[in-house]
């Protein structure tokens, strides 16, 4: 069973400052999704990566992927109260009886003060 | 309606009651999820349906029973449930295929608590 851990767990920042999420599992996997979930609403897709050491932007958010497909980082630069939400990471497994399925971690909670 | 739809958003039981929980997929995908997220474990997967057919079942209790009609609705029947099962239930689509990850869309969910 491929493990999956996030950490922080619980992050409270003011706004304007810069955060790191991170995201490690147990095994390599095929690729790798963050999501970010509001109250009251399911996850909604960020990113999707998929090759090894691939870093992708999205104004203010920035993913990386680890050069051994078994770690990811998301950073926020100038974190805005809009940011506030559950941050998921969920891996694509990358064989056997995992391929295809998503795995989730247990997510950081990310509070933006104003 | 567009996306994921789930009905009832809450949703209060006795242990002795019998409901049903409903998703509705406005997006043509051909893949439908139930998942569990409960406050100190992650999302779980629970069942997976692709083209109707249930192609996973995560050692989930008997007393969860799925249903897939049709591409675009999925049902989850609840009877005789634990406390331990209040939780957010999720529902998911997406459009299998390719090796490449793909996107699940998620309904807002249905808060359940089980008295």
């Amino acid at each position: 069973t491929q493990l999956l851990e996030q950490s922080p767990q619980f992050l409270s920042i003011q706004e304007g400052e810069n955060l790191t999420v991170y995201c490690n599992s147990s095994s390599v996997f095929s690729s790798l999704q963050w999501y970010r979930q509001e109250p009251g609403e399911g996850p909604v897709l960020l990113v999707t990566v998929v090759t090894g050491g691939e870093v992708k932007k999205l104004k203010r958010l920035t993913f990386q992927f680890g050069d051994a497909r078994k770690d990811s980082s998301l950073h926020i630069t100038a974190a805005q109260p809009g940011d506030t939400g559950l941050y998921l990471c969920a891996l694509r497994g990358a064989g056997g009886t995992s391929y295809g399925k998503l795995t989730f971690g247990q997510g950081t909670i990310l509070t933006v003060h104003p | 309606e567009t996306g994921v739809t789930q009905t009832p958003r809450h949703l209060v039981m006795g242990m002795t009651n019998k409901k049903s929980l409903k998703c509705e997929q406005h997006l043509g995908h051909n893949a439908m999820y139930w998942y569990k997220q409960s406050a100190k474990k992650p999302l779980e997967l629970m069942f997976v349906y692709n083209f109707k057919e249930q192609t996973e079942n995560n050692s989930v209790p008997s007393r969860f029973s799925p249903e897939c009609p049709n591409s675009s609705h999925l049902f989850l029947h609840l009877h005789t449930l634990q406390p331990e099962d209040s939780a957010l239930y999720l529902c998911a689509s997406s459009q299998d295929g390719g090796l490449a990850g793909f996107e699940q869309f998620f309904g807002p969910g249905t808060r359940l608590t089980v008295l």
